[in-house]
């Protein structure tokens, strides 16, 4: 019973090309989200979040975008940098919940390619 | 300001051995976390607090205990090592504020029972 998915286990793109990854989810609850990238190696860090009152949530190279009637986000990057390739995780909470419980996909290993 | 650091980074354990993997976070968060990471999947929770001397089972709890005598500890307790527990172990943190959903990770113990 997998809540949130990334059906692409993994993507490979050309520096300077637009990375998209994407995310889909089963819970109606979910209403934040937030993207983690991993290096081998490393803990997971924050990336970006959106709330779902918003569609769009840009930083920088970083852009995420929540399509609530679909239950579907994804993650742009732009341009995209070799220092990208990792991998990503989307991951969903309920801010109705009294805990941070998140859950997290199965992770899409993105290689940016020089 | 070291985060969250976890110890050891790497342990093999013989079937029925017992461990005790270390989380130390100096952030001053409340919210505390244990998952597991298997390959080619996100990652599971096996027990998170919300505070110290509150616990409470995730996705995953079996074959492990935890306790939370401090703001800044969260050990995980592996009473009788199987080989099923071969994975990567990542301890988090995050702020109590439901605003606020960010978790910081520790680096990963890599634990391999044979």
């Amino acid at each position: 019973d997998q809540q949130v998915k990334q059906n692409s286990p993994s993507l490979s793109v050309q520096e300077g090309r637009i990375s998209i990854l994407n995310c889909d989810y089963t819970n109606s609850m979910f209403d934040y989200f937030l993207w983690y990238k991993k290096y081998p190696a490393e803990g997971p860090t924050f990336l970006i979040s959106i709330s779902s009152i918003k569609d769009k949530n840009e930083d920088g190279r970083f852009t995420v975008f929540l399509n609530k009637s679909a239950k579907h986000l994804s993650l742009h990057i732009v341009p995209s940098q070799p220092g990208d390739s990792a991998v990503y995780f989307c991951a969903a909470s309920s801010m109705k919940t009294s805990y941070d419980k998140v859950i997290f996909g199965p992770g899409t290993s993105l290689s940016v390619i020089p | 300001n070291a985060g969250v650091t976890q110890t050891p980074k790497f342990r093999i354990l013989k079937i029925g051995q017992s461990m005790t993997l270390q989380c130390t976070q100096d952030m001053n968060h409340n919210y505390m976390y244990w998952y597991r990471q298997d390959p080619g999947m996100g990652l599971k929770l096996i027990y998170y607090s919300v505070g110290a001397g509150i616990t409470d089972k995730g996705e995953v709890p079996n074959g492990y205990n935890v306790s939370r005598s401090t703001t800044e500890d969260f050990p995980l307790r592996l009473e009788l090592a199987a080989p099923s527990q071969t994975s990567v172990y990542f301890c988090a943190s995050s702020y109590s504020s439901r605003g606020k959903r960010t978790q910081y990770f520790g680096p990963g113990t890599r634990l391999l029972v044979l």
